[in-house]
């Protein structure tokens, strides 16, 4: 069964950047679209980015667009997030996630729906003077 | 803001059924996927697709869709089944995937 670990969190001032890592094992890591998802204390999921598998084209939420650079090595199976020009708000848990169906690009997975099945435990990111 | 919308909390008495809803426009077209969230856990995939259940989740959970509402249901709830839940599929522009707000399932 796979599984995702996440590493990089900490605390950053206003400003700062930070880069958090995601390291993947037991499946096929290049053939999947992978996934960043936040959650602020005491707040619902949000979702951040996406990259696809070859690591050529990108996804931001508005929230993060032009701050947050999402990038992957498949040859370590390994999944990055560089954050640039933190704010307060970014404090959050940071998930790395999987998609379901190998099947799917950023845009779509060619059904009706989309899934995550592989959660990572998730690394801290606190923004704070 | 989220377009998909949760009410922020639901609860059911033990051994009882309850139904978590999901409602938003692209849901008339897709379909929503389920988290499970305990605390400090990461979210766990219970239901995905029309009403497919991943392996090793309990089947008294189960999904369906009516017009612009997803539901989730849980049959015979467990105490362990006290949890955040929140659905994810598509915004109403049909652009992006989105998380529902969020749903706190209490079992009295």
């Amino acid at each position: 069964e796979g599984q995702l670990v996440e590493s990089g969190g900490g605390l950053v001032h206003p400003g700062g950047s930070r880069r958090l890592s995601c390291s993947a094992s037991g499946f096929a890591f290049d053939s999947y679209v992978m996934h960043w998802v936040r959650q602020a204390p005491g707040k619902g999921l949000e979702y951040v980015s996406a990259i696809s598998t070859d690591g050529l084209k990108t996804y931001y939420a508005d929230s993060v667009k032009g701050r947050f650079s999402i990038s992957r090595d498949n040859s370590n199976n390994t999944l990055f997030l560089q954050m640039s020009s933190l704010r307060p708000e970014d404090t959050a848990v940071y998930f790395c996630v999987k998609d379901f169906d190998a099947r799917c690009t950023i845009a779509t997975c060619f059904t009706r729906w989309r899934a995550f099945d592989i959660w990572g435990q998730g690394t801290v990111v606190a923004v704070s003077s | 803001s989220s377009e998909l919308t949760q009410d922020p909390a639901v609860s059911v008495a033990l051994g009882q059924t309850v139904r978590i809803t999901c409602q938003g426009d692209s849901l008339t077209t897709y379909y929503a996927s389920w988290y499970q969230q305990k605390p400090g856990q990461a979210p766990l995939l219970v239901i995905y697709g029309k009403t497919n259940r991943p392996s090793g989740i309990p089947d008294r959970f189960s999904g369906s869709t009516s017009g612009n509402t997803a539901s989730l249901t849980i049959t015979g709830t467990q105490a362990e089944d006290e949890a955040d839940y929140y659905c994810y599929s598509r915004d109403s522009s049909a652009t992006h995937w989105v998380f529902g707000g969020g749903t706190k399932l209490t079992v009295l």
